[in-house]
């Protein structure tokens, strides 16, 4: 069993706060880490896809960093709005089993306004 | 233009039918999925297929039949339904095997 965490479970911050979650998951045989944003009621969208240790990824407001060595990845968000209020789901694929995602079990953001 | 499409959206029926999901996606995707989310919203993945070839059975009940027509089609075909096959099922595609995976709208199955 591959076990992909993700903390906090949930989050309630304020319209401008920064924020950051985080996604834990197994070092060994380590081939892509996945980042998804899922809003109640739709599919879930691809924010990014990263593979190398160390890599940094942006997309407006929303960043990533990965470490594969130690098994973890962040997604940041600066400055919320109400708009971001979805769940972050990251997930991990490896080498062993190409094609296959491993899911966390997300990260619930609510953003008041 | 929807780019995977999953139909229908809802689909009430009773305990002991037949159903089907249809999946499809205008990607030009090679590989295709079907995922769980079970009652916690945690997504299991079902199967997938590879133009047209399944290559990810998980453990599921051989009550749930995928079948692929072709490689933008994936079928799920769900026999004897019962009422634990409540649920959420997500259909997605990807062009290789460590790319995004494109997600479909769901479809919101309700057994009673």
């Amino acid at each position: 069993i591959l076990n992909v965490e993700q903390s906090p479970q949930s989050l309630h911050v304020q319209e401008g706060d920064s924020t950051n979650f985080t996604c834990s998951f197994p070092s060994s045989n380590f081939y892509a880490l996945h980042w998804y944003r899922w809003e109640t009621a739709k599919s879930p969208e691809a924010l990014f896809v990263m593979t190398l240790n160390g890599d940094e990824k942006k997309k407006g407001r929303i960043s990533a960093t990965l470490n594969t060595k130690e098994g973890y990845s962040y997604l940041y968000i600066k400055g919320s709005q109400p708009e971001d209020s979805a769940t972050y789901l990251c997930a991990f694929t490896r080498g062993s089993t190409l094609g296959r995602l491993y899911f966390g079990r997300g990260t619930q953001l609510t953003v008041w306004p | 233009d929807t780019a995977v499409s999953q139909t229908p959206k809802y689909l009430v029926t009773q305990m002991g039918n037949d159903k089907s999901i249809k999946c499809e996606q205008n990607l030009g995707h090679d590989t295709m999925y079907w995922y769980k989310q079970d009652s916690k919203k945690f997504l299991k993945i079902m199967f997938s297929y590879n133009n047209k070839e399944l290559i990810i059975n998980e453990t599921v009940p051989n009550r749930f039949s995928p079948k692929s027509p072709d490689k933008a089609h994936l079928n799920l075909h769900i026999n004897s339904l019962e009422l634990g096959d409540s649920a959420v099922y997500f259909c997605a595609s990807t062009t290789g095997k460590v790319e995004t995976q494109y997600f479909g709208p769901g479809t919101r199955l309700l057994v009673l």
